[in-house]
């Protein structure tokens, strides 16, 4: 069975930084496309950052330049390294396998940027 | 960017009743088109994958449909279990996009 479970979540001031992680249990993060998926408190689903297979990376156009997707092969996680956090990154994010199906997605970790 | 316009916004049924919910891409996706059903704290669980394959495990009252621009979700007889936000997915171009939501409720 596919899990991910993600962590590194919390209160941030604004500016700061957090890194996200996102374990990986059933498949090989690094043999799959992997993307990072938010979502703001009663708001819909934003899709963030993915990453491929081949290590290539692509962001939204409102977290480029301040977030990385990256992974650790030994570990076999994704993480999220989140730079000069505004209040409009408060959200839930989720992590998830983009093929075969975009599915499955881990729990969500919730992250609050706030002074 | 493509742009997914989800309709309606919110839907109000009843018990038994059919309902439908569309999803319309500006540009070709193909069929790279999925629908999550998304409870409240919870994260999306995915109903139906490329525009019309139903996931295992998921009930067959819920259905999909389509190609290309224009996509439709169903549920054939509403349960009340199935309260909740439905969103569809296109992951065939990047940004991957997804609808703004439907959110339904029992009448």
């Amino acid at each position: 069975e596919v899990q991910l479970v993600e962590s590194g979540g919390g209160l941030v001031q604004p500016g700061g930084s957090l890194r996200l992680s996102c374990a990986a249990s059933g498949i090989t993060v690094s043999s799959n496309y992997m993307s990072w998926v938010r979502q703001a408190p009663g708001k819909g689903l934003e899709w963030v950052s993915l990453i491929y297979s081949g290590g290539s990376t692509y962001y939204s156009d409102s977290v480029k330049g301040r977030f990385t997707i990256s992974r650790d092969n030994s570990n076999n996680t994704l993480y999220l390294q989140m730079n000069s956090l505004r209040a409009e990154d408060t959200a839930v994010y989720y992590c998830a396998r983009v093929y075969p199906r975009f599915d499955p997605w881990g729990q969500g970790t919730l992250v609050t940027v706030s002074s | 960017d493509i742009q997914m316009t989800q309709s309606p916004s919110f839907l109000s049924a009843s018990v038994g009743d059919r309902v439908t919910i569309t999803c319309q891409a500006n540009q070709d996706i193909n069929k790279y088109l999925n629908w999550y059903q998304q409870k409240p704290g919870k994260a999306p669980k995915l109903l139906i994958y490329d525009a019309s394959n139903l996931e295992t495990g998921v009930p067959s009252r819920f259905s999909g449909s389509g190609s290309g621009t224009d996509f439709t979700f169903a549920i054939s007889s509403l349960q009340p279990e199935d309260i909740a936000t439905y969103y569809c997915l296109q992951y065939d171009h990047l940004p991957n996009t997804f609808g703004q939501g439907t959110k339904l409720e029992i009448k």
